[in-house]
């Protein structure tokens, strides 16, 4: 199986400030059509995961442009240009591209 | 409006069975794979098992295989897990979602879960 791994564990953040997450996959995510299937969720407290975005960089629909995705390969990442209060929970990436779907352990965004 | 919503959780003793279900609204249920996804508590996710459109194919994750299945009812809009000898280590919140999971259908719409817990 493809192991995510995420990084930091834990990121505590000054609102209004940046934020980064790493996930990186123990096997290339680049599939044969060309596309690298590499999803982000967000999961706030107590409430079901909300997916962000989908193929490295597209936002889905609803999702504050302070989101943004890059990457390629086996490193991407995860950036918020100015932290808000409504970002605090913890958030995923999962690979898509070869069977079994597979979730990083999750990066805890919380505010300083 | 898109939803999902689970029911059918609850507290089970270790080896006792649960049927899970996952009603649709607001989409095409029919033109869709879906997926169980779990969550053990305090823990991450964990995809569980998908099915396709028509219900011909099918897929679980290794700790799960032989014990549940998966099905769905396009008449009813509805997505089914059938858990059967469950283990203390099944216990977590289920979410239906849609999509397989895989190379375009990873899990844009979640329901709200149902949780199932495994204790003697």
């Amino acid at each position: 199986d493809v192991v995510m791994t995420q990084s930091p564990l834990s990121l505590p953040v000054t609102l209004g400030q940046p934020a980064s997450i790493s996930c990186r996959s123990s096997q290339s995510l680049v599939y044969s059509d060309g596309n690298t299937y590499l999803t982000w969720f967000q999961q706030r407290p107590g409430q079901s995961p909300r997916r962000l975005i989908y193929k490295v960089s597209n936002r889905d629909s609803g999702v504050p442009d302070r989101f943004s995705g890059s990457g390629s390969g086996t490193d991407f990442t995860l950036k918020i240009s100015r932290v808000e209060a409504e970002d605090v929970g913890v958030y995923y990436c999962m690979q898509g591209t070869r069977w079994p779907p597979t979730f990083g352990g999750g990066t805890k965004v919380e505010i300083k | 409006e898109v939803e999902l919503v689970e029911s059918g959780g609850g507290l089970v003793q270790p080896g006792g069975s649960l049927r899970l279900s996952c009603a649709a609204s607001g989409f095409t249920f029919s033109n869709r794979w879906m997926s169980w996804v779990r969550q053990a508590p305090g823990k991450g996710l964990g995809w569980v098992a998908n099915i396709k459109q028509d219900g011909s194919d099918n897929s679980y994750v290794d700790s799960v295989k032989g014990r549940f299945t998966i099905s769905r009812d396009n008449a009813k809009n509805s997505l089914y897990l059938q858990m059967n000898s469950l283990r203390v280590e099944d216990t977590a919140v289920y979410y239906c979602a849609t999509g397989g999971g895989l190379r375009g259908g990873e899990f844009e719409i979640w329901g709200q879960g149902t949780m199932v817990t495994v204790s003697s």
